[in-house]
């Protein structure tokens, strides 16, 4: 069985500063996918940044970046340059090989302020 | 490229009705997913569909079911509407399902409120 852990119901950034998001996991299987997905009040689920169980570097898109520690199970989103709309509920998710079976965490409510 | 859509977005039914949801998923993509999003139980995955097969079910009783059409289009139909129901669903689409990478983009949800 899979599951995500994100312990931070809540946090706080100030525009422009950077802010790190947690995530713990825990899975049996050898090959699997992390996912980080932004859900804006509208309710509308939008994709990240991806990091395989693999990869040896880790991944970036743009502001996000993931901080991929295999050993400790850890995959934490990396906001640089917090902007007031990145505020949103933020999820992590797993995901095993040949599935398209998504676990998710509780998720954390990311607010910025000016 | 149009995104993943959903219809109805918005929908009110009392309990002990039926219902049904459309997907449509990206061109090109042949994988559904559905999710069920709830206050409570937060995000849980209800089924999955690949070239018309159900290939992965979550652990939701047996009003819940779905099917996949040829084009990919994919319906959940949830009959007996209970209160709990009440939820956002969302609709999800990959290419193929293969590989941990295949990413899921999601469509705009359907807000369901039984009353």
């Amino acid at each position: 069985a899979q599951k995500i852990t994100q312990t931070q119901p809540g946090m706080f950034v100030q525009e422009k500063e950077a802010v790190t998001l947690d995530c713990t996991y825990d899975t049996s299987d050898p090959s699997y996918g992390l996912f980080w997905y932004k859900q804006p009040s509208s309710g509308e689920m939008i994709f990240l940044i991806y990091q395989g169980s693999y990869d040896q570097q880790n991944a970036t898109e743009g502001r996000y970046s993931l901080n991929f520690q295999k050993a400790r199970k850890s995959a934490n989103l990396v906001i640089s340059a917090s902007q007031l709309g990145d505020s949103a509920m933020y999820f992590c998710a797993i995901k095993a090989y040949n599935t398209d079976k998504l676990i998710f965490g509780t998720g954390t409510r990311l607010q910025v302020f000016p | 490229k149009a995104g993943v859509t959903q219809t109805p977005r918005y929908l009110i039914k009392t309990r002990g009705q039926q219902v049904t949801l459309s997907c449509s998923p990206i061109s090109g993509h042949r994988s559904v997913s559905w999710y069920q999003q709830t206050p409570g139980q937060g995000l849980q995955f209800l089924f999955e569909y690949f070239s018309e097969t159900q290939r992965n079910k979550g652990n939701f009783p047996g009003r819940f079911s779905g099917r996949q059409f040829s084009n990919s289009r994919s319906e959940m139909n949830v009959s007996t509407l209970e209160l709990g129901d009440s939820a956002l669903y969302l609709c999800a689409s990959s290419l193929t399902a293969s590989g941990d990478q295949e990413t899921q983009y999601f469509g705009p949800g359907t807000r369901l409120l039984v009353l």
